[in-house]
């Protein structure tokens, strides 16, 4: 089985401040996924970024990439330049590469506030 | 944007009753599922759906709970006898395929207080 863990409940960053947000998983699998997830207040959850596990590089988008250390099995994400609406709830997930009816599996979540 | 709906909002119910909360996902998708989150717990697997089928179910989804797409639009999980324990936020998520890459839609959740 997988387990997902993210040891932040909460953290804070001033607005145009980078921050970091930690999370390790532990799997007997070669293959998989690693998702973050931001869920804002009172919506729904929504994927910010994902990274194949076979891939050496770390994925970016835009202000969000990603520090991918398989050996390590961490998976911590970097948000630049943060914004006010940044200011979520952060989920860390995996996923088993399979062909039908993936599951995620999820960690504790991240509540990140973005102060102006 | 399409974007995966779900009904109600918030669901009070007495213990032992029965409970249907829906879901409509995204219209094109082709994989469902269910996820809860307890209050102050991680979000779980319920289960996986296509093809009129389950593909997959997690140990909390026992014979109590039912998945159901009745129609083309809606997705449904029913919940036959609900205990105090069963109180949780139910998010419905959805996908174009099964794979691993495709990304999965979530609903905005519907919170279920068991009294």
């Amino acid at each position: 089985a997988q387990t997902v863990t993210q040891s932040q409940p909460e953290m804070s960053v001033q607005e145009a401040e980078t921050v970091t947000l930690s999370c390790t998983y532990d799997t007997s699998e070669s293959n998989y996924y690693l998702f973050w997830y931001k869920q804002p207040p009172s919506r729904q959850m929504i994927l910010v970024i994902r990274q194949e596990a076979y891939k050496q590089q770390n994925a970016t988008e835009n202000r969000f990439s990603v520090n991918f250390q398989k050996a390590a099995k961490s998976f911590s994400l970097k948000i630049s330049d943060s914004q006010l609406g940044d200011t979520a709830m952060y989920f860390c997930a995996f996923m088993k590469s399979q062909t039908s009816g993936s599951r995620l599996t999820f960690g504790e979540g991240t509540q990140l506030t973005v102060n102006p | 944007e399409p974007e995966v709906t779900q009904t109600p909002s918030h669901q009070v119910t007495q213990m032992g009753q029965e409970v249907i909360l829906r879901c409509v996902p995204i219209s094109n998708h082709l994989y469902f599922y269910w996820y809860r989150q307890i209050l102050g717990q991680k979000v779980e697997f319920l289960v996986s759906f296509y093809n009129n089928e389950i593909s997959e179910k997690s140990e909390i989804f026992d014979d109590q709970f039912s998945v159901e797409r009745p129609d083309g639009s809606n997705f449904t999980l029913k919940i036959r006898s609900t205990k105090l324990e069963d109180s949780a936020m139910y998010f419905c998520a959805s996908s174009l395929t099964g794979v691993a890459y495709n990304e999965q839609f979530f609903g905005p959740g519907t919170r279920l207080t068991v009294l």
